[in-house]
C-alpha cells in the first residue's frame, strides 16, 4: 500500500526560506521509473505542478518558479524534500506530494494528504 | 510550456445527468492526458489516465476521450459524490500543467 505525508511548517515569513519534507511507504525510489512530485493549490484556485525527482536523481522543476525551488531525495529514509527560497504571499498554498507511477502516460496515482503553509508577517 | 484550456469552468447539474467537460491541448499530445477530481478539502484523486483508461476502483460512469489536443471527461448519470471539481493534467512533457478546473455544482 503506497503512501505519502508533507511535513512542514505551517506559517512562514516573507523572505525566508520553506523546507517541506514528504515522506512515503510502499515503494522505492531506488527502483526504476519511480518518480516523487510535488503540486501546490492557492486557497481557491487551481493546482500548479512544481517539480518532480525520479529514482535516477533527475530533477525537473516549473520554469516559472524562476529557480527558487530545489527537489531533493533521501532514499534511505523515503524522503523528498522541497526547498523554497525567498517566500512571498504568492506562496501560500496547500502543497501536495504526489507518488508517479514508472510507466508511461505517467500520471499521480497517489496523493499525499496536503499540507498549507502560509506566508505573513 | 504546453498549455491545457478546460471548459467550462463551472457547470451546474442535476443527479442523474450526463456531463462533458472538455480539455485542449496548446499542442498536440497524443494522449497524454489525465484526468483527477478534486473534493474541498481533500487530495486529487486520479480518475482516467492516458486519456481513455479508467483507473483502478473508478466507477464506469466516468470516461475519457481524445486524442491530440482535444480531450473530454464525461461522467454518464451524475451521482452526489460526483459534485466536484475535475482537472486534466499533460504528461507529455514537463512542466507536467494542470487545466485550471471545472466545479460541477447541483443545480
Amino acid at each position: 500500500q503506497i503512501t505519502l505525508k508533507e511535513s512542514g511548517p505551517t506559517l512562514v515569513k516573507p523572505t525566508q526560506t520553506l523546507t517541506l519534507t514528504c515522506t512515503f511507504s510502499g515503494f522505492s525510489l531506488s527502483t526504476n521509473g519511480v518518480g516523487v512530485g510535488w503540486i501546490r493549490q492557492p486557497p481557491g484556485k487551481a493546482l500548479e505542478w512544481l517539480a518532480v525527482i525520479y529514482w535516477n536523481d533527475d530533477k525537473r522543476y516549473s520554469p516559472s518558479l524562476k529557480n527558487r525551488f530545489i527537489i531533493t531525495m533521501d532514499t534511505s529514509k523515503n524522503q523528498v524534500v522541497l526547498t523554497i527560497t525567498n517566500l512571498g504571499p504568492v506562496d501560500t498554498a496547500t502543497y501536495y506530494c504526489a507518488h508517479e507511477t514508472t510507466v508511461t502516460p505517467r500520471r499521480f496515482d497517489y496523493w499525499g494528504q496536503g499540507t498549507l503553509v502560509t506566508v505573513s508577517s | 510550456d504546453i498549455q491545457m484550456t478546460q471548459s467550462p469552468s463551472s457547470l451546474s447539474a442535476s443527479v442523474g445527468d450526463g456531463v462533458t467537460i472538455t480539455c485542449r491541448a496548446s499542442q498536440s499530445i497524443s494522449d497524454y492526458v489525465n484526468w483527477y477530481q478534486q473534493k474541498p478539502g481533500k487530495a486529487p484523486r486520479l480518475l482516467i489516465y492516458a486519456a481513455s483508461s479508467l483507473q483502478s476502483g473508478v466507477p464506469s460512469r466516468f470516461s475519457g476521450s481524445g486524442s491530440g489536443t482535444d480531450f473530454t471527461l464525461t461522467i454518464s448519470s451524475l451521482q452526489p459524490e460526483d459534485f466536484a471539481t475535475y482537472y486534466c493534467q499533460q504528461s507529455h512533457s514537463t512542466p507536467r500543467t494542470f487545466g485550471q478546473g471545472t466545479n460541477v455544482e447541483i443545480e
